[in-house]
């Protein structure tokens, strides 16, 4: 499986843009790119997904360079709501293998 | 609410006692997943459910763990001999089988065992 690394922990304000970097060197070839975002005592909640390139949805966007040895998680004109651990994971949509591989996560704390 | 549904929501048990975990996933989705988060740590993978049969499970899965999902329904987990190692969340995660996406998946709330 690729092994994801991402920052511990974030700091912004109410309002900034907040770009998460993933790197995942060992990236396979079938390897989708995903994000979830996990608040205290709640189960995670998938965020977005993408192969390559850029993908946009109503809460973030993803940038995945063309090597797709790294990925960016963009949350625009973030709130104090956002505060969270977000999981950068990667692994494939076939068969083989069906368990979500979390690492540590990023802490993203929002202050006022 | 038509989401993920666990229960109880906490769990405090003494050691050497067994606890059983309930999970309801969404109703049409046909694949369920059981995960442990302990604290700092992100979800780790326990076993996995297409309808009733238990396709897969993680070497964390000891045999003091079991799983059912008797009528590809609901689910429930079950530790015997508690540990206090055992102590963490469990989180149950359902996703529908008629798309080949294992990566989206959606968890319920959890349930936190306490083991004193």
């Amino acid at each position: 499986l690729a092994k994801t690394t991402q920052p511990i922990s974030m700091d912004s304000y109410e309002g900034q843009e907040v770009n998460i970097t993933c790197s995942h060197n060992n990236i396979a070839t079938n390897d989708y790119i995903t994000w979830y975002q996990q608040f205290p005592s709640q189960g995670p909640r998938f965020i977005i997904q993408g192969y390559k390139t850029k993908v946009t949805n109503e809460v973030a966007s993803l940038f995945i360079p063309a090597d797709r040895k790294s990925s960016t998680l963009s949350l625009p004109r973030v709130s104090l709501s956002d505060t969270a651990v977000y999981y950068c994971l990667v692994g494939d949509e076939d068969t083989g293998r069906r368990a979500l591989t979390f690492g540590s996560g990023t802490r993203l704390q929002v202050q006022p | 609410d038509t989401g993920v549904s666990q229960n109880p929501r906490h769990k405090i048990t003494k050691r050497g006692q067994n606890v059983t975990f309930r999970c309801d996933p969404i109703s049409e989705h046909n694949r369920l997943y059981w995960y442990r988060q302990t604290l700092g740590q992100g979800p780790e993978f326990l076993t996995y459910f297409q309808n009733e049969a238990q396709l897969e499970k993680s070497r964390l899965l000891s045999d003091r763990f079991s799983a059912e999902r008797p009528k590809g329904s609901f689910s429930t987990l079950e530790i015997q001999r508690t540990e206090q190692g055992d102590s963490a969340m469990y989180l149950c995660a359902s996703s529908p089988g008629h798309t080949n996406s294992y990566n989206e998946q959606f968890f319920g709330p959890g349930t936190r065992l306490t083991v004193l």
